[in-house]
């Protein structure tokens, strides 16, 4: 059975760096075409995509975040982690982590992202001084 | 970036009614979309991958379908646990996109 979880502060202060873990059991991040990516939901808003990185830390991030965002994997622990700096109020809402699959064009071999099958059950940020 | 517009974003309906939910995408992404259902204080769980393949366990009053720009997610006989928020997403290319959303409330 695939399953993951988000854990961190519930409260972080404006201009404070957040950290999430996300700690995974079913699947490993030592081999194999897979990933685990981070994906936010503000109150009342749709989910956006933050970041990924597989089992090769290969990396990818949102360029709209990319120069606050950090992602990092501990293989030995099945866990992934994501830093994201400089915290706005604007930055509230659900974080989740799911697991991804990393695919690949036929014709160029060049990788494209995967949809995201298995979700945590997602962790609430408030951003509040 | 790639857009992805849902339509609509409120659909009333009563239990037993057959819903359609339209996701059109900016550019072609040829079947490199899914739908997924959240409900309220939940995660967004997964329906349908490609465009139309159904994910294990999904019950098959739920279809999918499209490819390119235009793509669709049918509900044949609407059951109480269906009233809930459905999203599209494209990962044809990074970023991966969600649409804004389908609210499917009770009429």
């Amino acid at each position: 059975q695939i399953t993951l979880k988000e854990s961190g502060p519930t409260v972080v202060k404006p201009t404070q760096t957040l950290t999430l873990t996300c700690t995974f059991s079913g699947f490993s991040l030592r081999t194999g075409e897979v990933g685990v990516a981070w994906i936010r939901q503000p109150p009342g808003q749709a989910p956006e995509w933050l970041a990924v990185i597989f089992w090769d830390d290969d990396k990818r991030y949102s360029p709209s975040l990319k120069s606050r965002l950090t992602i990092m994997r501990d293989t030995s622990r099945d866990r992934v982690v994501l830093t994201l700096s400089d915290m706005d109020p604007v930055d509230s809402g659900t974080y989740y982590c799911a697991r991804t699959p990393r695919l690949y064009e036929h014709d160029s071999g060049s990788s494209y992202p995967g949809s995201f099958d298995v979700w945590g059950p997602g962790t609430g940020v408030t951003v509040s001084s | 970036d790639i857009q992805l517009t849902q339509s609509p974003s409120s659909l009333p309906a009563t239990v037993a009614d057959s819903v359609t939910i339209t996701c059109r995408a900016s550019q072609d992404i040829r079947n490199d979309l899914s739908w997924y259902q959240q409900r309220p204080g939940k995660a967004p769980k997964r329906l349908i991958y490609d465009a139309s393949r159904l994910q294990s366990g999904v019950p098959s009053r739920f279809s999918g379908g499209g490819s390119g720009t235009v793509f669709t997610l049918a509900i044949m006989g609407l059951q109480p646990e269906d009233f809930a928020t459905y999203y599209c997403l494209q990962h044809n290319t990074y970023p991966p996109t969600f649409g804004g959303g389908t609210n499917v409330e009770v009429e």
